[in-house]
């Protein structure tokens, strides 16, 4: 079966100081992948999402930005973090069969604060 | 559409009560739907789903009612439970072209269950 590993749970960081969150799947290969962030009471708003090594899409201009060095492998980062930057962090998979019921499946997330 | 810029919206119901919570969605040709499910501090769970040729789908204690007309999407829950109680997130799946699917989430409702 397929699993989202999504590390580390909580990360409490001052701002100026870089980020690396990763996200790794298992049990899959092609997936499309994802970035969300939502604010504390509010949705989800897409960051990032990757259809291959290497192809990233950013949905929202920002400090942050994202890689996928592998298959199956997620990063977001930034160079220096800004407050505006907690938040609660998800990667996300979907299967890319082209097909057009596919589900999304989330990591249990990260939660920044930035100081 | 992003699901940002808006506090949740809350539904508080008694402990065995039927939950109702809707979600108005954008675009007419949206070829499938998911309900999400997200406990505090963790990442959304998938719940039930509904492809547009259907107007109605039932799961266990769930039921996802679909109006094409009005873009409208429901979830229904039966004799609500304390467990229950999470933000429910509505999700639209479009084709964005090149056999490439994109999920939109609605703005999400708090559900409380007064036990």
């Amino acid at each position: 079966s397929q699993t989202i590993h999504q590390w580390p749970a909580t990360l409490v960081q001052p701002v100026g100081s870089p980020l690396s969150l990763e996200c790794t799947v298992e049990g899959t290969s092609n997936p499309n992948l994802y970035w969300y962030r939502q604010a504390a009471g509010r949705g989800l708003q897409l960051l990032f999402y990757s259809v291959g090594i290497g192809q990233i899409s950013s949905e929202v201009p920002q400090n942050l930005s994202a890689s996928r060095p592998q298959d199956r492998q997620f990063i977001l980062s930034s160079k220096k973090l800004l407050l505006s930057d907690s938040g609660f962090y998800l990667c996300a998979w979907r299967s890319r069969t082209g097909t057009v019921n596919e589900k999304l499946f989330f990591g249990s997330g990260t939660q920044l604060s930035v100081l | 559409g992003e699901s940002v810029g808006l506090h949740l919206p809350t539904l508080s119901v008694q402990e065995g009560d039927n939950s109702i919570i809707n979600c108005a969605y954008s675009n007419s040709a949206s070829d499938y739907f998911i309900w999400y499910k997200q406990e505090s501090g963790k990442g959304p769970q998938f719940i039930i789903d509904i492809r547009s040729n259907m107007d109605k789908r039932q799961g266990q204690r769930v039921t996802v009612l679909l109006n094409k007309t009005v873009k409208h999407l429901s979830l229904q829950i039966a004799a609500t439970q304390p467990g229950d109680s999470a933000v429910y997130f509505c999700a639209e799946n479009t084709y964005s072209g090149a056999g490439s699917y994109q999920l939109t989430f609605g703005k999400g409702t708090k559900l409380s269950v007064i036990p």
